[in-house]
């Protein structure tokens, strides 16, 4: 059984740039959450989809945006990167059914914009 | 409001024991325990949720009292896999998401 995967591994991208990050949620999930970690933080939770629809979102602002597929595999798209962008984008799955079950996370999507 | 971990850092031998403690200004809902290792995904260790009720993977304890929005980690016997950052997460309310801590970087030594 594959985990959450998450492509690609790393990315360099120049100022202004738009980036998308995909992911593919742990067989049998179809909730996808976002977080970004910064180099020696936590992960800071960016959105999360459900049914293909944005159900929450942390504190980011709209150049932040993303989408669900029927599939429940989801991207993440930032535009106009700024360096303060740099960082380890990780994507979380989990069964919303099952209600307050562990997160499982990728091993993410490392990030640098230059 | 981000959660407050303590220590921030700890170094332990081989066998002995460690307690990494967690905190919140909001009443929470459940609080989830992730391990982190250098360059990859963090792993799940611990959920505790309002009521007493934990589900865990692995040998370890945790508490959670609610009264004093607060969460404490036990690693006991540490051995050297133990090593890397461990998160404390929190859900509160409604919220679906999960409020991660800084971490407390755990070294253990031979």
């Amino acid at each position: 059984d594959a985990g959450v995967t998450q492509s690609p591994t790393h990315l360099i991208k120049t100022r202004g740039q738009q980036v998308t990050l995909r992911c593919s949620p742990k067989s049998g999930h179809d909730t996808v959450s976002w977080y970004q970690q910064a180099l020696g933080q936590g992960p800071q939770f960016i959105f999360q989809y459900y049914e293909e629809e944005e159900r929450q979102r942390g504190n980011f602002p709209d150049r932040f945006s993303g989408h669900q597929f029927p599939n429940y595999s989801s991207e993440l798209n930032v535009n106009a990167l700024l360096l303060g962008d740099s960082a380890l984008y990780l994507c979380a799955s989990s069964l919303r059914a099952l209600g307050n079950t562990e997160a499982f996370f990728g091993q993410g999507t490392r990030l640098t914009v230059v | 409001q981000q959660p407050v971990q303590s220590p921030q850092a700890v170094i332990l031998r081989e066998g002995e024991d460690a307690v990494i403690n967690c905190s919140s200004s909001k009443a929470l809902y459940s609080v989830h325990w992730y391990r982190q290792k250098h360059g990859e995904a963090p792993v799940f260790l611990m959920i505790l949720l309002k009521g007493g009720e934990q589900k865990g993977h692995e040998k370890i304890s945790a508490s959670f009292n609610e009264k004093k929005q607060q969460s404490s980690l036990y690693l006991t016997a540490s051995q050297l896999s133990y090593s890397g950052t461990y998160f404390c997460g929190l859900r509160s309310g409604s919220a679906r998401q999960l409020t991660f801590g800084s971490g407390t970087q755990l070294t253990v030594l031979p």
